[in-house]
């Protein structure tokens, strides 16, 4: 099974800071990377499927990028609405793997 | 509306036996991987498995392979997660979530709203 390895597991920034979060494949899952959404108390909401597509809806302040098994996931500006918990999912192979989760908090 | 709605929140006792289900609409139902995934309280998430309704074929994760039973009743547009016997680690939000196309292997697309599952003697 594929393993991901995401970074840092929580994080503090301030309102309007440029936040990053990396996760990293135990090996080449092409662009086969999405990222998730966890508010408190939320399901997972989808945000960034094929390593940088951008799901509708979904602000233009989240970006990824990445490929083969580096990934970045990007908030431009950090608004408090983003408090949540943020997570990567491997999809390149059955069983599909997630991050460990990053913790985003406001300062 | 395009969405999946799950059953509501269950208490059991350990060995008990559990099913709890996810009902598709807004969509055509057979036609999309469904799956479901594990939240333990205060831990992240853990893919366990989908089926393709259209011909009920489940994929599980090693993990809970043996553990859980998936199934799907396209007639209905339900997907269900079975338990025969529940243990107390059984404890957690489960929610289940549809792949945006007919691919195997894909994202999650839209979720349901989770269901929490609560064994304790």
């Amino acid at each position: 099974d594929i393993q991901m390895t995401q970074s840092p597991s929580s994080l503090s920034a301030s309102v309007g800071d440029r936040v990053t979060i990396t996760c990293q494949a135990s090996q080449d899952i092409g662009n086969y990377l999405s990222w998730y959404q966890q508010e408190p108390g939320k399901a997972p909401k989808l945000l960034i499927y094929g390593a940088s597509n951008l799901e509708t809806g979904v602000p233009s302040r989240f970006s990824g990028s990445g490929s083969g098994t580096d990934f970045t996931f990007t908030i431009s500006s950090l608004q408090p609405e983003d408090i949540a918990t943020y997570y990567c999912q491997n999809y390149d192979n059955l069983p599909p793997s997630f991050g460990q989760g990053t913790k985003l908090e406001i300062k | 509306e395009v969405q999946l709605v799950q059953s509501g929140a269950e208490v059991k006792k350990p060995g008990e036996s559990l099913r709890i289900s996810c009902k598709g609409s807004g969509y055509s139902f057979s036609n999309h991987w469904i799956g479901w995934v594990r939240q333990m309280p205060g831990k992240g998430l853990e893919w366990m498995g989908i089926i393709f309704p259209g011909d009920s074929d489940p994929r599980y994760s090693p993990s809970f392979q043996g553990q859980v039973t998936i199934s799907a009743d396209k007639s209905i547009g339900t997907a269900y997660l079975h338990w025969r016997s529940l243990k107390a680690s059984d404890t957690a939000m489960y929610y289940c979530a549809r792949h945006r196309s007919g691919a195997t292997n894909e994202y999650f697309h839209l979720w349901g709203q989770g269901t929490l599952v609560t064994v304790s003697s």
